[in-house]
């Protein structure tokens, strides 16, 4: 059985730096791209970034980029996102996906975890 | 603002059947990129219910049906039930942003 357990979300203030972990069971984490998905507090799905099975290849959304560091260790089982320079905006539930195609790239979340909830304030 | 356009809401009496539309452009479900669709209930993870336009996971009720047409696609619930009541989520990839889009979600009411 697929199972994605998120953690290390928490309260941090703005300029504060957090990094989450997921850990992965039930498939082969290296065949397949992973990413990190949020959700501000009533608001809709937003993409974060994504990284390939190797590891070599990461994206990230704009608004993410040179803030957060998507990786990865395959001998693990675990999914990481480090973010830093947080600020309130970036307050939202993290949930980490497994890509539903066999691709490099991120195609679509077929197993999610229960996500792990990020505030930041002042 | 999302870059895949949703309903912010639609409802019906159950049995009956709605239609989710989910609008985008040349650069992501005209470029011919899968569209994807969640239901995602309050607190819950989203879940999977169509991949790659028009097809389902092993377990969705076939009352979910995808289709997909020039730069829009739509799901459509069927025999709407009290459990459907939820929000719904189209997403794609777009090469605009060399990553994944979502429109901004619709909620079904079961009247």
């Amino acid at each position: 059985e697929v199972h994605l357990l998120e953690s290390g979300g928490g309260l941090v203030q703005p300029g504060g730096s957090l990094r989450l972990s997921c850990a992965v069971s039930g498939f082969n984490f290296y065949n397949y791209a992973m990413a990190w998905v949020r959700q501000a507090p009533g608001k809709g799905l937003e993409w974060v970034s994504s990284i390939s099975g190797s590891g070599s290849s990461t994206y990230y959304a704009v608004s993410m980029r040179g803030r957060f560091t998507i990786s990865r260790d395959n001998s693990q089982n675990t999914l990481y996102l480090q973010m830093n320079s947080l600020r309130a905006e970036d307050t939202a539930v993290y949930y980490c996906a497994k890509s539903g195609g066999s691709g490099t790239l991120f195609s679509h979340g077929d197993y999610w975890g229960q996500g792990t909830l990020v505030t930041v304030f002042s | 603002q999302s870059v895949l356009t949703q309903p912010p809401s639609v409802s019906g009496a159950p049995g009956q059947r709605v239609t989710i539309s989910c609008t985008g452009s040349t650069s992501n479900i005209g470029a011919g990129y899968g569209v994807y669709w969640y239901q995602q209930s309050p607190g819950t993870a989203p879940k999977l219910l169509i991949y790659d336009n028009n097809n389902r996971p092993s377990g969705v009720s076939d009352r979910f049906s995808g289709s997909k047409s020039g730069t829009s696609a739509s799901l459509a619930i069927t025999g709407l039930q009290a459990e459907d009541e939820a929000d719904y989520y189209c997403q794609s990839y777009d090469s605009r942003v060399s990553g994944s889009v979502f429109g901004g979600g619709t909620k079904v009411t079961v009247l």
